[in-house]
């Protein structure tokens, strides 16, 4: 299909392993964004990317979460030293541009830490 | 961004219409209103925004109070597939780079 596609789709992971989580965005998307949703409340922004510069990093929780798009195109949202407090889902989302374009969801990858 | 108050929960019967209230009292002149929903453990999906006049797509009606500081998302034949959270949000949008930024929304309930 054309839309945003996300794998794994779930993830369980022992506290302190390392994880990504890949993100393909709709093609000739120039933003991407990743967002963490934790369960019963509304998606929260991580971070976000224009092409391949990483524009705003703010959202992320602490340095152990790390993203990347190297080509402007795929993305990897990568945490290090799991806690069992990054259980959540995480949701990409790609864009035509910023501002108030439409962004298209990805199903999001659930991710529990035991 | 401006912040937006909506109602926890609401149900409503299959066919009939559903209206959900949104109020963003703060809102600025810049500001749009988005809604957008996510259908149990899918991604959230657009639905429609508007600035000022009301408007309509195939999916939904919007309709913003002259003084911008409320609006109400109707789907006027509710089906059970539109059970699903309804998210009211603001921002800008231009000039900006456009993350959304999600309160709890509304949990809409079709029942047949």
């Amino acid at each position: 299909g054309a839309g945003v596609s996300q794998s794994p789709r779930y993830k369980v992971a022992k506290r302190g392993q390392d994880v990504a989580l890949r993100c393909d965005p709709i093609s000739g998307h120039v933003s991407l964004f990743w967002y963490q949703q934790a369960l019963g409340q509304g998606p929260e922004f991580l971070t976000y990317f224009q092409n391949e510069a990483q524009l705003d990093k703010s959202g992320l929780p602490s340095d152990r979460f790390f993203a990347e798009r190297p080509e402007g195109s795929v993305s990897t949202l990568k945490i290090q030293r799991t806690q069992q407090e990054d259980s959540a889902v995480y949701l990409c989302a790609s864009s035509l541009g910023g501002g108030g374009y439409e962004q298209f969801f990805g199903p999001g990858t659930r991710l529990t830490v035991l | 961004d401006a912040k937006t108050t909506q109602p926890t929960s609401m149900d409503c019967a299959e066919g009939r219409a559903a209206n959900l209230p949104c109020n963003h009292s703060t809102i600025s002149g810049n500001e749009y209103v988005y809604w957008y929903r996510q259908i149990h453990s899918q991604g959230p999906q657009y639905i429609i925004h508007g600035l000022k006049n009301n408007e309509t797509n195939e999916m939904a009606s919007l309709i913003i109070t002259e003084d911008r500081k409320s609006s109400t998302l109707i789907l006027p034949h509710a089906t059970l597939r539109d059970t699903a959270v309804y998210y009211c949000i603001v921002r800008v949008a231009r000039g900006s780079q456009g993350n959304l930024i999600f309160g709890k929304g509304t949990k809409l309930s079709v029942k047949p």
